[in-house]
């Protein structure tokens, strides 16, 4: 079975500093990867995808994420954060095997300071 | 719009009593799905559906029950025997490989 890491369980960061968040998956075979964003008293929306192409991916509100097959990564970038970026952020993996189901990482909840 | 709803927003549970959160898609998606939302803990996957009528246990099922009579709807049972029921109870649906859309989600409690 499939599991994602996310090693970073809270974030503080000032407005403007660069975020970066880690994301590491275990599963032998080819993926599709997510990463969500959950903003307070808000429901879980999609912040970017990888399916295959271009290892680097752009997302919504200024994020990107790379994957990095050899180390089985996809950590989610922001060059300038603002604090609107406050939030929980959820990495999450679903094998190309066929079976639909989509595991999360445990989320980092991310804290801006203005 | 199209989405996803999820009723009702909070929902309290007396001990022994089984209460049922509702979710309904207007996407037209095959898949749906949910999932228990704790502290610290992410998303657990508790049941999921791939087409009517059929549904497979995620990683958390004992406890709780599921039916796929539609494809829009997907209801959730918590019954008595989940004895930690307290959580926020989320449903998505998706379409094959596809990102998956969420729910506002069911906080749900016991008195």
């Amino acid at each position: 079975a499939q599991s994602v890491s996310q090693h970073n369980h809270h974030v503080i960061l000032s407005e403007a500093a660069s975020l970066e968040l880690g994301c590491n998956y275990s599963y032998g075979g080819t993926v599709n990867l997510f990463w969500y964003v959950q903003y307070p008293g808000q429901h879980l929306q999609l912040l970017l995808k990888y399916f295959s192409g271009d290892p680097l991916v752009k997302g919504i509100k200024g994020f990107e994420a790379e994957f990095i097959k050899s180390k089985f990564s996809f950590n989610l970038r922001k060059p300038s954060v603002q604090w609107s970026d406050t939030a929980e952020y959820f990495c999450a993996v679903i094998p190309f095997s066929g079976n639909e189901k989509l595991t999360f990482g445990t989320g980092t909840r991310l804290t801006i300071i203005p | 719009d199209g989405g996803i709803t999820q009723s009702p927003k909070y929902l309290f549970r007396k001990e022994g009593q089984n209460v049922t959160l509702s979710c309904e898609q207007n996407l037209n998606h095959d898949a749906m799905y949910w999932y228990r939302q704790d502290p610290g803990q992410g998303l657990r996957l508790i049941y999921y559906s791939q087409i009517v009528n059929d549904f497979q246990k995620g990683d958390i099922a004992e406890g709780y029950s599921v039916s796929r009579e539609k494809k829009e709807s997907f209801p959730l049972t918590v019954t008595s025997a989940q004895k930690n029921p307290t959580a926020f109870y989320l449903c998505a649906s998706s379409n094959h490989g596809q990102p998956q859309h969420f729910g506002d989600g069911t906080r749900l409690s016991i008195l």
